[in-house]
Protein backbone atom coordinates (compact mmCIF):
# COMPACT_ATOMS: atom_id res chain seq x y z
CA UNK A 1 0.00 0.00 0.00
CA UNK A 2 1.14 3.41 -0.94
CA UNK A 3 2.42 5.41 1.89
CA UNK A 4 3.16 9.38 1.87
CA UNK A 5 5.02 11.25 4.32
CA UNK A 6 5.56 14.87 4.76
CA UNK A 7 8.44 16.44 6.43
CA UNK A 8 8.26 18.40 8.20
CA UNK A 9 4.83 18.72 9.93
CA UNK A 10 4.92 22.09 10.53
CA UNK A 11 7.69 24.95 9.98
CA UNK A 12 7.54 28.41 11.11
CA UNK A 13 9.75 30.86 9.36
CA UNK A 14 10.66 35.10 8.98
CA UNK A 15 9.48 36.59 6.13
CA UNK A 16 11.86 36.69 3.03
CA UNK A 17 13.35 33.17 4.03
CA UNK A 18 13.50 30.75 1.73
CA UNK A 19 12.57 27.30 2.51
CA UNK A 20 12.05 23.56 1.68
CA UNK A 21 9.08 21.25 2.36
CA UNK A 22 9.93 17.61 1.87
CA UNK A 23 7.74 13.94 0.33
CA UNK A 24 8.50 10.85 0.22
CA UNK A 25 6.74 8.14 -1.04
CA UNK A 26 6.93 4.58 -1.05
CA UNK A 27 5.66 2.65 -4.13
CA UNK A 28 7.25 4.26 -6.95
CA UNK A 29 4.78 3.15 -9.53
CA UNK A 30 3.59 6.68 -9.84
CA UNK A 31 1.82 8.82 -12.70
CA UNK A 32 2.44 12.03 -11.14
CA UNK A 33 3.15 13.94 -7.90
CA UNK A 34 0.80 17.06 -7.55
CA UNK A 35 1.19 19.78 -4.55
CA UNK A 36 -1.76 21.49 -2.73
CA UNK A 37 -1.97 24.70 -0.49
CA UNK A 38 -5.09 24.48 2.04
CA UNK A 39 -5.79 27.24 4.16
CA UNK A 40 -7.94 26.86 6.78
CA UNK A 41 -11.44 25.25 6.81
CA UNK A 42 -10.99 25.53 2.70
CA UNK A 43 -10.57 23.43 -0.43
CA UNK A 44 -7.13 22.42 -1.88
CA UNK A 45 -5.25 24.67 -4.38
CA UNK A 46 -3.16 23.04 -7.04
CA UNK A 47 0.47 24.61 -6.97
CA UNK A 48 1.94 21.85 -9.10
CA UNK A 49 1.99 18.89 -10.87
CA UNK A 50 5.03 17.17 -11.83
CA UNK A 51 4.90 14.32 -14.33
CA UNK A 52 6.44 10.96 -13.23
CA UNK A 53 8.81 11.45 -16.40
CA UNK A 54 9.48 15.16 -15.21
CA UNK A 55 11.98 16.09 -12.70
CA UNK A 56 10.83 19.46 -11.90
CA UNK A 57 8.68 21.92 -12.72
CA UNK A 58 8.51 25.91 -11.69
CA UNK A 59 5.51 28.11 -11.06
CA UNK A 60 6.51 32.07 -9.75
CA UNK A 61 8.45 31.39 -6.78
CA UNK A 62 7.84 27.64 -6.22
CA UNK A 63 9.87 24.90 -7.68
CA UNK A 64 8.89 21.59 -7.09
CA UNK A 65 11.38 18.58 -8.16
CA UNK A 66 10.90 14.65 -8.08
CA UNK A 67 13.20 11.79 -8.21
CA UNK A 68 11.16 8.98 -8.61
CA UNK A 69 13.10 6.36 -8.10
CA UNK A 70 13.88 7.44 -5.07
CA UNK A 71 10.67 8.26 -3.68
CA UNK A 72 10.89 11.48 -2.88
CA UNK A 73 9.79 15.32 -4.28
CA UNK A 74 10.50 18.71 -2.29
CA UNK A 75 8.93 21.95 -2.75
CA UNK A 76 11.06 24.98 -2.62
CA UNK A 77 9.66 28.41 -1.87
CA UNK A 78 11.65 31.66 -2.97
CA UNK A 79 11.44 34.75 -0.85
CA UNK A 80 8.69 33.35 1.63
CA UNK A 81 5.52 35.84 2.42
CA UNK A 82 2.90 36.09 5.15
CA UNK A 83 0.53 35.19 2.50
CA UNK A 84 2.00 31.96 2.06
CA UNK A 85 0.61 31.04 5.38
CA UNK A 86 -0.96 27.54 4.89
CA UNK A 87 -1.12 23.63 4.94
CA UNK A 88 0.96 22.17 2.05
CA UNK A 89 -0.24 18.71 0.61
CA UNK A 90 1.57 16.68 -1.45
CA UNK A 91 -0.14 13.59 -2.88
CA UNK A 92 1.35 10.73 -5.77
CA UNK A 93 -1.19 9.56 -8.55
CA UNK A 94 -1.29 5.81 -8.40
CA UNK A 95 -1.19 3.89 -11.85
CA UNK A 96 -3.03 0.87 -9.84
CA UNK A 97 -6.85 2.42 -9.72
CA UNK A 98 -5.72 6.02 -10.21
CA UNK A 99 -5.78 7.03 -7.05
CA UNK A 100 -4.60 10.27 -5.31
CA UNK A 101 -2.56 9.50 -1.91
CA UNK A 102 -2.25 12.37 0.14
CA UNK A 103 0.64 12.80 3.02
CA UNK A 104 -0.06 14.56 6.07
CA UNK A 105 1.06 18.17 4.67
CA UNK A 106 3.40 20.62 6.51
CA UNK A 107 1.86 23.33 8.43
CA UNK A 108 3.93 26.29 7.41
CA UNK A 109 3.54 30.22 9.50
CA UNK A 110 5.54 33.05 7.74
CA UNK A 111 5.73 35.44 10.50
CA UNK A 112 5.62 39.44 9.46
CA UNK B 1 -11.71 27.75 -15.96
CA UNK B 2 -10.53 25.12 -13.37
CA UNK B 3 -13.37 25.74 -11.28
CA UNK B 4 -15.02 22.62 -9.44
CA UNK B 5 -18.31 23.79 -7.41
CA UNK B 6 -19.80 21.98 -4.60
CA UNK B 7 -22.97 22.95 -2.58
CA UNK B 8 -23.94 23.24 -0.17
CA UNK B 9 -21.00 25.44 2.31
CA UNK B 10 -22.50 23.91 4.97
CA UNK B 11 -24.78 21.57 6.16
CA UNK B 12 -25.81 20.57 9.77
CA UNK B 13 -28.03 17.61 9.34
CA UNK B 14 -29.77 14.98 12.17
CA UNK B 15 -29.21 11.03 12.68
CA UNK B 16 -32.27 10.66 11.19
CA UNK B 17 -32.11 13.13 7.64
CA UNK B 18 -31.52 12.37 4.39
CA UNK B 19 -29.94 14.85 2.47
CA UNK B 20 -27.34 15.45 -0.26
CA UNK B 21 -24.02 17.41 -1.65
CA UNK B 22 -23.74 18.34 -4.90
CA UNK B 23 -20.74 19.07 -6.86
CA UNK B 24 -20.23 20.31 -10.63
CA UNK B 25 -17.55 20.81 -13.05
CA UNK B 26 -17.55 22.38 -17.03
CA UNK B 27 -14.06 21.64 -17.81
CA UNK B 28 -15.16 18.10 -19.42
CA UNK B 29 -13.44 16.02 -16.99
CA UNK B 30 -14.25 12.51 -17.12
CA UNK B 31 -13.04 11.51 -13.73
CA UNK B 32 -14.49 12.61 -10.88
CA UNK B 33 -13.99 11.68 -6.82
CA UNK B 34 -15.47 12.03 -3.64
CA UNK B 35 -13.09 12.64 -0.34
CA UNK B 36 -13.17 13.04 2.95
CA UNK B 37 -11.06 15.12 5.57
CA UNK B 38 -10.93 15.21 9.45
CA UNK B 39 -9.63 18.03 10.77
CA UNK B 40 -5.91 18.19 10.63
CA UNK B 41 -5.76 15.37 8.43
CA UNK B 42 -4.97 14.84 5.04
CA UNK B 43 -7.92 14.22 2.83
CA UNK B 44 -9.50 10.25 1.85
CA UNK B 45 -10.71 8.69 -0.59
CA UNK B 46 -14.40 7.16 -0.85
CA UNK B 47 -15.22 7.18 -4.55
CA UNK B 48 -14.06 7.43 -8.19
CA UNK B 49 -16.37 7.80 -10.66
CA UNK B 50 -14.71 7.47 -14.72
CA UNK B 51 -16.90 7.57 -17.46
CA UNK B 52 -19.75 8.02 -14.96
CA UNK B 53 -19.66 4.58 -13.99
CA UNK B 54 -18.07 4.07 -10.36
CA UNK B 55 -14.79 2.41 -10.42
CA UNK B 56 -13.52 2.92 -6.86
CA UNK B 57 -15.34 2.62 -3.48
CA UNK B 58 -12.69 2.51 -0.84
CA UNK B 59 -15.32 0.76 1.22
CA UNK B 60 -17.36 3.19 1.80
CA UNK B 61 -20.22 2.35 4.79
CA UNK B 62 -23.88 2.54 2.39
CA UNK B 63 -25.22 4.94 4.27
CA UNK B 64 -22.84 7.05 2.23
CA UNK B 65 -24.23 6.79 -1.68
CA UNK B 66 -22.62 7.97 -4.43
CA UNK B 67 -24.52 8.79 -7.84
CA UNK B 68 -22.77 10.41 -11.30
CA UNK B 69 -26.01 11.59 -13.31
CA UNK B 70 -24.17 12.81 -16.19
CA UNK B 71 -19.96 14.13 -16.73
CA UNK B 72 -20.62 17.27 -15.05
CA UNK B 73 -22.51 16.17 -11.98
CA UNK B 74 -21.53 14.18 -8.96
CA UNK B 75 -24.36 13.63 -6.06
CA UNK B 76 -23.39 12.50 -2.47
CA UNK B 77 -26.54 11.04 -1.16
CA UNK B 78 -26.67 10.67 2.93
CA UNK B 79 -28.40 8.58 5.05
CA UNK B 80 -28.21 7.68 8.59
CA UNK B 81 -25.04 9.37 9.29
CA UNK B 82 -23.49 8.90 12.44
CA UNK B 83 -21.87 12.19 14.63
CA UNK B 84 -18.24 10.59 13.81
CA UNK B 85 -18.76 11.27 9.44
CA UNK B 86 -18.86 15.39 10.39
CA UNK B 87 -15.81 16.46 7.95
CA UNK B 88 -15.09 18.39 4.75
CA UNK B 89 -16.10 16.86 1.88
CA UNK B 90 -13.99 17.05 -1.36
CA UNK B 91 -15.06 16.87 -4.71
CA UNK B 92 -12.23 16.78 -7.27
CA UNK B 93 -11.76 16.25 -11.26
CA UNK B 94 -9.32 15.44 -13.65
CA UNK B 95 -9.51 14.59 -17.28
CA UNK B 96 -8.26 11.78 -17.17
CA UNK B 97 -10.09 10.69 -20.83
CA UNK B 98 -8.84 8.35 -23.46
CA UNK B 99 -6.92 10.64 -25.49
CA UNK B 100 -5.52 11.88 -22.10
CA UNK B 101 -4.73 9.24 -20.35
CA UNK B 102 -5.10 9.58 -16.44
CA UNK B 103 -1.81 11.57 -16.03
CA UNK B 104 -3.54 14.75 -15.57
CA UNK B 105 -3.43 17.01 -12.87
CA UNK B 106 -6.81 17.15 -10.57
CA UNK B 107 -9.00 20.56 -9.10
CA UNK B 108 -10.55 20.17 -5.69
CA UNK B 109 -13.72 22.23 -5.22
CA UNK B 110 -14.16 24.49 -1.36
CA UNK B 111 -15.36 21.47 0.19
CA UNK B 112 -19.10 20.95 2.32
CA UNK B 113 -18.74 21.19 5.93
CA UNK B 114 -21.02 18.70 7.20
CA UNK B 115 -22.03 18.38 11.03
CA UNK B 116 -23.77 15.64 12.13
CA UNK B 117 -25.59 16.28 15.33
Amino acid sequence: KQEVTQIPAALSVPEGENLVLNCSFTDSAIYNLQWFRQDPGKGLTSLLLIQSSQREQTSGRLNASLDKSSGRSTLYIAASQPGDSATYLCAVKETSGSRLTFGEGTQLTVNP
Amino acid sequence: DTEVTQTPKHLVMGMTNKKSLKCEQHMGHRAMYWYKQKAKKPPELMFVYSYEKLSINESVPSRFSPECPNSSLLNLHLHALQPEDSALYLCASSQDSILTGPNTEAFFGQGTRLTVV
